[in-house]
């Protein structure tokens, strides 16, 4: 079975740092990208971060552009994503998400149970 | 990255059909064929619906359906059911990055 565990949320000072983890298993973790998709209270979904299975590629939100930066450990089978210059738009739940193929950009067919992220003073 | 256009709320009785609309721009629902769909439940982690605009992952039920034309893609869901309520998301590539939808909550009256 296909599991994702988010964890290293919490409450943070606003320009504060935190580095979020997401444990993967049940799959071939670096034959997939992997995402950081984001959801502030009571609001829509709103994608983070990408990257390839290798980790050789990222890609960014322009809202975290030069802020957030994802990376994966895959003989840890563990993606993450550390957050600096935390604001209070930055507050949410963040899930991660596995994609669909090997190939990014087709879809996210398995989420964590997401990990809530305060940035506040 | 601007997001997609979803209406805010849609409703239907049981049994009946609802669509839910995703207008996206040139840019991204109108240049790829990569639009997904996501239910998700009050407190609950999204569940993918339709990938690639019209395929359905195994397990969701052949009531829900995707389509697009032009910049706009669509969810159709037929013969309503209650635990149909919920929020929809729709999901675009839009050139080395996803945008995403407003969402639309859909309830079954």
């Amino acid at each position: 079975e296909v599991q994702l565990v988010e964890s290293g949320g919490g409450l943070v000072q606003p320009g504060g740092s935190l580095r979020l983890s997401c444990a993967a298993s049940g799959f071939i973790f670096g034959s997939y990208g992997m995402s950081w998709v984001r959801q502030a209270p009571g609001k829509g979904l709103e994608w983070v971060s990408t990257i390839s299975g290798s980790g050789g590629s990222t890609y960014y939100a322009d809202s975290v552009k030069g802020r957030f930066t994802i990376s994966r450990d895959n003989s840890k089978n563990t993606l993450y994503l550390q957050m600096n210059s935390l604001r209070a738009e930055d507050t949410a739940v963040y899930y991660c998400a596995k994609d669909l193929y090997s190939s990014s950009w087709y879809g996210f067919d398995c989420w964590g149970q997401g990990t809530l992220v305060t940035v506040s003073s | 990255q601007s997001a997609l256009t979803q209406p805010a709320s849609v409703s239907g009785s049981p049994g009946q059909s609802i669509t839910i609309s995703c207008t996206g721009t040139s840019s991204d629902v109108g240049s790829y064929d990569l639009v997904s769909w996501y239910q998700q439940y009050p407190g609950k982690a999204p569940k993918l619906m339709i990938y690639e605009g019209v395929n359905r992952p195994s397990g969701v039920s052949n009531r829900f359906s995707g389509s697009k034309s032009g910049n706009t893609a669509s969810l159709t869901i037929s013969g309503l059911q209650a635990e149909d309520e919920a929020d929809y998301y729709c999901c675009s590539y839009a050139g080395s990055s996803t945008v995403f939808g407003g969402g639309t909550k859909l309830t079954v009256l």
